[in-house]
């Protein structure tokens, strides 16, 4: 059974640049998570959904952050202007109906 | 809010010896509890999970929890240099599915 997959590994970007975060789950996997894990840190939820619908959003800095799954598979996060801050890795996670959470390898972002 | 510390912030061990890690939470209604192992630049991998007082082994992993004193601890038994890695603790809250984790300890394996 393939594990979560998220692209792309990496990207390095501007201040100011916007860019796409892509995740696909494990089949048949109802519930998907992003989280943000800046360098020497925890991960820190950022947003799930249940099927399409969004759960829970309020960690995610709406100003500049944006997360969809239209059919409730995959998922893209969005950043429209990257800061600094925003250097971290991004890592998505799915499960079945709230069980055991699944991590993909994430995608490290730096910000210049 | 939930509230999740690790210590120690890093541990050095020789392979063979045994390792502990501990965690404290602070919401006292928590009832999910997880250990991850994250090795660099790679995603979680779930070793244990515990969600009832006492102990839950998996293999080489063992963790304990103790909800009244408000802390779960990781033991790892006979580690190897392949254990060298990043340890984290997760809590599920009751009223969210998203988990909460701590800073992680950073253990290190030497042969």
């Amino acid at each position: 059974e393939a594990g979560v997959t998220q692209s792309p590994r990496y990207a390095v970007l501007q201040e100011g640049q916007a860019v796409s975060f892509w995740c696909d789950p494990i089949s048949g996997h109802d519930t998907l998570y992003w989280y943000q894990q800046p360098r020497d840190q925890g991960p820190q939820l950022l947003v799930y959904f249940r099927d399409e619908a969004v759960i829970d959003n309020s960690q995610l800095p709406s100003d500049r952050f944006s997360a969809v799954r239209p059919k409730g598979t995959n998922s893209t996060l969005k950043i429209q202007s990257a800061k600094q801050g925003d250097t971290a890795t991004y890592l998505c996670a799915s499960s079945f109906r709230g069980r055991e959470q699944y991590f993909g390898p994430g995608t490290r972002l730096t910000v210049l | 809010q939930q509230k999740v510390q690790q210590s120690p912030e890093s541990l050095t061990v020789s392979e063979g010896a045994m390792a502990s890690l501990n965690c404290t939470f602070s919401d006292g209604t928590s009832n999910n509890f997880r250990w991850y192992r994250q090795h660099s630049a790679k995603g979680l991998e779930v070793l244990v999970s515990i969600f009832s007082d006492g102990e839950k082994e998996e293999g080489r992993f063992t963790a304990h929890l103790n909800r009244a004193n408000l802390h779960v601890s990781l033991h790892i038994r006979e580690p190897q240099p392949s254990d060298s890695a990043v340890y984290l603790c997760a809590v599920r809250n009751n009223y969210a599915q998203g988990l909460t984790f701590g800073l992680g300890t950073r253990v290190s394996v030497f042969p």
